[in-house]
């Protein structure tokens, strides 16, 4: 079946750090992959997504690049600040027919001034 | 304009009534989606629908029903609630051909007591 593996947190850093959240996924096929931010108290809003293979997703600073031969899709932004305070979805659409999103745990980001 | 409206936004109810919250898209998505956070923040998918095809995560108990009276609305029915059933519920839509994202609603904090 189809997977999403992110890196456990809860993360935090202090304001223009350089962050990473690591995603790994397990999927037959070509998946699309998606980032998904959900700031405190509000729904989950789409932050990047890639659709093929070494395609990079980027938003608001934030990157992320879709690496087949790792099957990852790990987040890095070169300086965060403390507005970048969430939780961070990592998700896949399988190829094909099924139209479920699938989604990692979530990490948790806490940015201190 | 909200893409995706859910209300009521917070729910407190007793054990054993029965509750619905309601949803609407007006993005002309032919998908509609309930989701459950939990505590963790875990995201789990309860049902997937539109107008041809229901599909419901197995493991979603049959208190739950998802009625759908038109393309733009998906309901979302609790009966005989448990203090289990205590969540954050997120309606989510989306296109079902190609690797499109979903949006999501507000969410609907329920909590049973």
């Amino acid at each position: 079946g189809n997977s999403v593996t992110q890196m456990e947190g809860p993360v935090t850093l202090s304001e223009e750090a350089f962050l990473t959240i690591n995603c790994t996924y397990t999927a037959t096929g070509y998946p699309s992959l998606f980032w998904y931010v959900q700031y405190p108290g509000e729904g989950l809003q789409l932050l990047l997504k890639a659709t093929k293979a070494d395609d990079k997703g980027s938003n608001k600073g934030f990157e992320a690049t879709y690496r087949k031969e790792t099957t990852s899709f790990h987040l890095e932004k070169g300086s965060v600040q403390v507005s970048d305070s969430a939780v961070y979805f990592c998700a896949l659409n399988p190829s094909g027919s099924a139209r479920q999103l699938t989604f990692g745990s979530g990490t948790q980001l806490t940015v201190l001034p | 304009d909200t893409a995706v409206s859910q209300t009521p936004k917070y729910l407190v109810t007793q054990m054993g009534n029965d509750k619905s919250i309601k949803c609407e898209q007006n993005l002309g998505h032919d998908t509609m989606y309930w989701y459950k956070q939990d505590s963790k923040k875990f995201l789990k998918i309860m049902f997937s629908y539109n107008n041809k095809e229901l599909i419901i995560n197995e493991t979603v108990p049959n208190r739950f029903s998802p009625k759908s009276p038109d393309k733009a609305h998906l309901n979302l029915h609790i009966n005989s609630l448990e203090l289990g059933d205590s969540a954050v519920y997120f309606c989510a839509s989306s296109q079902a051909s190609g690797h499109t994202e979903a949006f999501f609603g507000q969410g609907t904090r329920l909590t049973v007591v």
